[in-house]
């Protein structure tokens, strides 16, 4: 199975600022790679997916980037209804395996 | 407009065999490509993904549970159903349906349903 390391758990960060959030996978995914974006009591819903490509509706502060086994979610201008968790998932091989998530609060 | 809904039983008893059904509109699941998984959370916990089945009847399973696990789908009426065999209290949780396309990351969700497992 391909493990997903993501990383921080929890993050506390100001309105305004960008966000960095890392998911490394234990051997190459080749960019088959998702983000989501869990709001409490919610559904997760899809940001990212192919590594880079924004979601449609998903607002472009948004992006996604890497390769190989490291990648990263970027939040910038943070928003308050951006207080969620996120989930990075591999869908290279099966089988599908997420992150195990990071919590991003409002300081 | 692609919608998923989810239902189950609310609650069963530790070795009974949990039984839920998606319900979908917006897309054939008789399309290319198509697919429609099944993930599952803890409260307060991660995602773990269950099993996929497409478009071809092609089915997937996550092979931690895979002996307890069958999913099935009735293309005709937008339904698929996803099977655990003898539950326990580590099964509580939410479940939630899921689409896919061309590839196995999943765009639209349902709104989950909880299953709690207690004797």
């Amino acid at each position: 199975d391909i493990q997903m390391t993501q990383s921080p758990a929890s993050l506390s960060a100001s309105l305004g600022e960008t966000v960095t959030i890392e998911c490394r996978a234990s051997e190459d995914i080749y960019n088959g790679l998702a983000w989501y974006q869990q709001k409490p009591g919610k559904s997760p819903q899809l940001l990212i997916y192919n590594a880079n490509s924004l979601h449609t509706g998903v607002p472009s502060r948004f992006s996604g980037s890497g390769s190989g086994t490291q990648y990263s979610l970027k939040i910038n201008s943070l928003q308050s209804e951006d207080v969620a968790s996120y989930f990075c998932q591999q869908y290279y091989n099966y089988p599908l395996t997420f992150g195990s998530g990071t919590k991003l609060e409002i300081k | 407009q692609v919608t998923l809904k989810e239902s189950g039983p609310g609650i069963l008893q530790p070795s009974q065999t949990l039984s839920l059904t998606c319900s979908f509109s917006g897309f054939l699941l008789s399309a290319s490509s198509v697919g429609v998984g099944w993930i599952r959370q803890p409260s307060g916990k991660g995602l773990e993904w269950l099993a996929t089945i497409g478009w071809e009847d092609v089915k997937h399973y996550n092979p931690s549970l895979k002996s307890r696990l069958t999913i099935s789908k009735d293309t005709s009426n937008n339904q698929v159903f996803l099977k655990i065999t003898s539950v326990d209290t580590a099964d509580t949780g939410t479940y939630y349906c899921a689409h896919s396309g061309d590839w196995d990351y999943f765009d639209y969700w349902g709104q989950g349903v909880m299953v709690t497992v207690s004797s």
